[in-house]
């Protein structure tokens, strides 16, 4: 479809290794946000991305937290040397160059053990 | 700190009712509002928005109101269905938030009895 797409949907990983999470926005849109939603809560904002300009990276919880994207398109979340409470969804968003509505893709569920 | 919050964490309403589902927020100088309906293991769903510069908007079956006196946002659901059961959330943008970027309540959870 035609939706904001995120791969993989399920990662599950040992205490201290890295992940990649993948987000391909819906085409045309200009802004891409990554959120995560910890079990039965609300989200929370980590990275915003808006065209070429510098991204917004005040909602990143550490250094070990880092987001890029590619031509413009694809996005990247990447945590490195994982702990227990970084276990989440991670949704991303994106919204076309008016801001909003932003349209969630379904997220990655990350369990680390 | 700045929070967008909800009354109820749950709500159950029978088929064919309407229900309201509230929220709270504490930003007076927020410029846009919207509500976003998840169900399981799914991301949410854009259901309906709403500017400060207004009080009230209308959807499929679905209200907005915005009363900014007493901070405090509401979504109704005329004629509720099995398919509404989900959890609901309210979001603000603040008008200094330059990015765009979503503040989220906790939620509240909607079921929806036959």
């Amino acid at each position: 479809g035609a939706g904001v797409s995120q791969s993989p949907s399920n990662k599950v990983t040992e205490k201290g290794k890295d992940v990649e999470l993948r987000c391909d926005p819906i085409s045309g849109h200009t802004a891409l946000y990554w959120y995560r939603q910890s079990l039965g809560q609300g989200l929370e904002f980590l990275i915003y991305f808006q065209g070429n300009s510098a991204p917004d990276k005040s909602g990143l919880p550490s250094d070990r937290f880092s987001a890029e994207r590619t031509g413009g398109s694809v996005s990247t979340l990447t945590i490195q040397r994982t702990q227990q409470e970084d276990s989440a969804v991670y949704l991303c968003a994106s919204s076309s160059p008016g801001n909003q509505p932003q349209h969630f893709g379904d997220g990655t569920r990350l369990s680390i053990l | 700190g700045e929070s967008v919050g909800l009354h109820l964490p749950t709500l159950s309403v029978q088929e064919g009712d309407n229900s309201i589902i509230n929220c709270a927020y504490s930003n007076s100088a927020s410029d846009y509002f919207i509500w976003y309906k998840q169900e399981s293991g799914k991301g949410p769903q854009f259901i309906i928005d709403i500017r400060s510069n207004m009080d009230k908007r209308q959807g499929q079956r679905v209200t907005v109101l915005l009363n900014k006196t007493v901070k405090h946002l509401s979504l109704q659901i005329a004629a509720t269905q099995p398919g509404d059961s989900a959890v609901y959330f309210c979001a603000e943008i603040p008008k200094k938030n330059q990015g765009g970027k979503l503040i989220f309540g906790q939620g509240t959870e909607l079921s929806v009895k036959p």
